[in-house]
Parts: C-alpha cells; structure tokens; sequence
C-alpha cells in the first residue's frame, strides 16, 4: 500500500467551477501536511500547510481530518492559472523531517 | 526571499560519465538539504537526506556509491551522478531546510545520458 495516494485524475473543469482533491495516508503518526502545486517541468511550489482546524487562502481551503487519515484541497472559482499538479506532502517524521510525496492530481482549468 | 538555485539546470552526456549537481540556498542557511528524483509522470521521490558536515542518509533502494551527497556547507550540497547510465536520465531537484516543517526548492536539473 502506497503511504501516501491521491485521486489519480486528471481533473478536466471549466473555469469558475470548484473542484476539491482528496488525500490519504497511511502512516497515523504524520504530524505535518501540506499542499503544493507543480507546474510541467517546474519545481513544486508551496501552495499551503494544513492545520488540524482546517484552513484557507483565498479561493483555496485545506481541511485535515486525523481519524480518518485524510487530506482535502477545494479550489473554488478555478482559473485557467490554476493548472497544475498538485501534491499532498506528509512530514511522517516526528521529530526530523521525513517528506512523502503522493502521485499528485493534474487539474486543467478550460477556458 | 528563501531562493534556491541548482546547476546546471540541464545537462546532455555519454553513457559512463560523472555529472555533478550543485544545490545552494542563496538567502538562508540550511541546516537540512533533500535530494529527489522524479521521472516522467510520476511524483517526486526522496533519495537522500544530507546534513551539514554528516554523512547523507539515503533513502532504501538508492545507491549512496552511484549518488554521492556532499553537504559541505550551510548552503551548498552537491549531488554526484557516477558512471551514469540512460536510466539515470531524470529530473533531479534538490530542497534546502532551514527549519522544521520548511523547504524551499531548486528549479531542478534534467539530466540526460545517451
């Protein structure tokens, strides 16, 4: 079993739409998540860290939920700028650091 | 801020060459660089973790003798590709820490080998 999966995509939508990933890992004692995008031949870029509270930027909200091993991203008001990979990142290290990338879902936002 | 570059950014060689990488945070020290990999649609894969002045630790399945890590400094690490082979060809990006939780990356190094 993979540690960490994703929606294997790819996510097709118009622009405006909301669309929303999911995430899941396998590892109950991760302490850190993260969100970030990569563009086609870029390197990944940041999008947000998620808070066990749940959190937001803008159009982009990030929820966690401990019990169930899941990670959420929704994209609301999608832009064609919003293409791109996106990667949930768990930090399955306690104390250190020990990133694992899932697979990534690849979202192109259609004019 | 937090600006990491790599070098080169590509590069083209024979088939038994040895390609050096160079990864530096320009604006911060870092404590902790990470060493990825990543092929044609797949995600990034962590091959070794390299700590200022300590010996790199490489991830299960990767060679630490075909990919040599030097982390010499606070902000330079340098990843080594020896005697390298067509299936070595990939995207190798490297990250630089400069705490917990943090990482800031390298616009990547595409390494071609013929």
């Amino acid at each position: 079993r993979k540690e960490v999966e994703q929606d294997p995509g790819p996510f097709n939508v118009p622009e405006g739409a909301t669309v929303a990933f999911n995430c899941t890992y396998s590892n109950s004692a991760s302490q850190s998540f993260f969100w970030y995008r990569q563009d086609c031949r870029k390197e990944p870029k940041l999008l947000m860290s998620v808070y066990s509270s749940g959190n937001e930027d803008g159009r982009f909200t990030a929820q966690l939920n401990r019990a169930s091993q899941y990670i959420s991203l929704l994209i609301r008001d999608s832009k064609l700028s919003d293409s791109a990979t996106y990667l949930c990142v768990v930090n399955e290290d306690n104390y250190g650091q020990n990133f694992v990338f899932g697979p990534g879902t690849r979202l192109s936002v259609l004019p | 801020g937090a600006v990491v570059s790599q070098h080169p950014s590509w590069v083209i060689c024979k088939s038994g060459t040895s390609v050096k990488i160079e990864c530096r945070s320009l604006d911060f020290q870092a404590t902790t660089m990470f060493w990825y990999r990543q092929f044609p649609k797949q995600s990034l894969m962590l091959m070794a973790t390299s700590n200022e002045g300590s010996k790199a630790t490489y991830e299960q399945g990767v060679e630490k003798d075909k990919f040599l890590i030097n982390h010499a400094s606070l902000t330079l690490s340098t990843l080594t590709v020896t005697s390298a082979h067509p299936e070595d060809s990939s995207f190798y990006i490297c990250s630089a820490s400069p705490a917990r939780d943090t990482q800031y990356f390298g616009p990547g190094t595409r390494l071609t080998v013929l």
